[in-house]
């Protein structure tokens, strides 16, 4: 079981630029959580994907966006990138019957300049 | 208030040790409760989680849940170098479709 993929692991932008990420969650789950954590603080929720829907989203602008393909893997999509979108996003997945058995992935690095 | 607060740390602690790590949160509506473990630029690792009130262990970590008082603790017995890390506890008020809230986290280290 490969568990939580996330690509790629290390991204460098510049501001104003658009970034996408990509999520596939561990064999067996359906439901893709995205993440922001800056450093030294913990995970922020961004949005969850379930069949291909958002069912759940946090305090994120409009620039954030998702995805979420048949094949339950996930993208996320930022737009206008601010200095402020630097940090480690995380993909976590779980299966339909509990948020709370959440796999995270090893996560991506972003740094807008 | 943020929803879910954590002792602030850093925490540092012989081999050995007892280690008591605490969260409280604001939110009556939780009722999945789970503590994570996350080394320096990895991914959070799900150690447990617990639903309503009470005990689970499992080996050497114990988590406990209060509701009444709005508390949960995770304690880690005969404490080790490679629990070294930032310990997350995270909270969810319902199995599915649910946003998980983190709170910031609690540094340890454990010192040979």
């Amino acid at each position: 079981d490969a568990g939580v993929t996330q690509s790629p692991t290390h991204l460098i932008k510049t501001r104003g630029q658009q970034v996408t990420l990509r999520c596939s969650p561990k064999s067996g789950h359906d439901t893709v959580s995205w993440y922001q954590q800056a450093l030294g603080q913990g995970p922020q929720f961004i949005f969850q994907y379930y069949e291909e829907e958002e069912r759940q989203r946090g305090n994120f602008p409009d620039r954030f966006s998702g995805h979420q393909f048949p094949n339950y893997s996930s993208e996320l999509n930022v737009n206008a990138l601010l200095l402020g979108d630097s940090a480690l996003y995380l993909c976590a997945s779980s299966p339909r019957t509990g948020v709370y058995e959440q796999y995270f992935g090893p996560g991506t690095r972003l740094t807008v300049t | 208030q943020k929803e879910v607060e954590q002792d602030p740390g850093p925490l540092s602690v012989p081999e050995g040790a007892i280690v008591s790590l605490n969260c409280t949160y604001s939110n009556s509506a939780f009722q999945y409760f789970m503590w994570y473990r996350q080394y320096s630029r990895k991914g959070p690792e799900l150690l447990m989680y617990t639903y309503s009130s009470g005990n689970k262990e499992d080996g050497r970590f114990t988590a406990q849940v209060d509701k009444s008082s709005k508390y949960i603790s995770l304690f880690i017995r005969d404490s080790q170098p490679s629990d070294s890390a930032t310990y997350l506890c995270a909270m969810s008020s319902k199995t599915s479709y649910d946003k998980v809230i983190f709170g910031p986290g609690t540094s340890l280290s454990v010192i040979p």
